[in-house]
């Protein structure tokens, strides 16, 4: 069973700090890597994919993967109070497999 | 289509009933996935479907799901006998290739009294 871990929360940040939220992974083959966010009483929304080790920067969201540890991370900087939401990960293992989401973590920034 | 459309978009059933639950991808979209999710949860994979290939049916969680998409476009699932614990909302997204972007749609919360 492919299993996508991350702790529930909630995470609190004061605004203006840095947000780090982490998961891992089961599937040591897996091949693509999605951060969603989710705001109460929505759809799912795609924030940052990563494909290959090392970080992704784009504007205030940085996802970081480690294959060798079976881990990926997003880090919001200069958090907001509109950053307040659940952000899932999600894993695709093999080419043709499905999506796996995790559980999420609610994140709630303190203005 | 502008997006992926869902309907109903609320359905309340008594229990042992059949339901059913119909998802539009957006057009060209050969990726098409069914999640539920319970209040305050995750997402549970239900099905997946891509191109022309057998679906990932590893999610359906009893013989009383099933699930189909007709011509490679809409998808319909079906919930046999419903019973209260399949109150959740049920979220259809499709993408448009493997391990790419997945588009959602708004969700059908059904309600099992």
């Amino acid at each position: 069973q492919k299993e996508v871990e991350q702790n529930s929360g909630p995470l609190s940040v004061p605004e203006g700090a840095i947000a780090s939220l982490n998961c891992t992974y089961s599937d040591r083959g897996s091949q693509s890597f999605f951060w969603y966010r989710q705001y109460s009483g929505k759809s799912p929304e795609l924030i940052m994919s990563i494909y290959s080790n090392g970080d992704k920067e784009d504007g205030r969201f940085t996802a970081q993967l480690n294959k060798a540890s079976q881990y990926v991370s997003l880090l919001i900087r200069d958090s907001q109070p509109s950053d307040s939401a659940t952000y899932l990960c999600a894993v695709n293992g093999q080419a043709g497999t499905a999506l796996i989401f995790g559980k999420g973590t609610t994140l709630s920034v303190s203005s | 289509g502008a997006g992926v459309s869902q309907s109903p978009s609320n359905k309340v059933t008594e229990k042992g009933k059949d339901v059913e639950l119909r998802c539009d991808p957006i057009s060209g979209h050969t990726a098409l996935y069914w999640y539920r999710q319970s209040l305050g949860q995750g997402l549970e994979f239900l099905i997946y479907f891509q191109g022309n290939s057998a679906p990932d049916k590893s999610g359906l969680p009893s013989d009383r799901f099933s699930a189909e998409r007709t011509g490679g476009s809409v998808s319909t699932l079906t919930i046999q006998r419903t019973q209260q614990e399949d109150s959740a909302v049920y979220l259809c997204a499709s993408s448009p290739a493997t391990n790419e972007k997945l588009f959602f749609g708004s969700g059908t919360q059904l309600s099992v009294l």
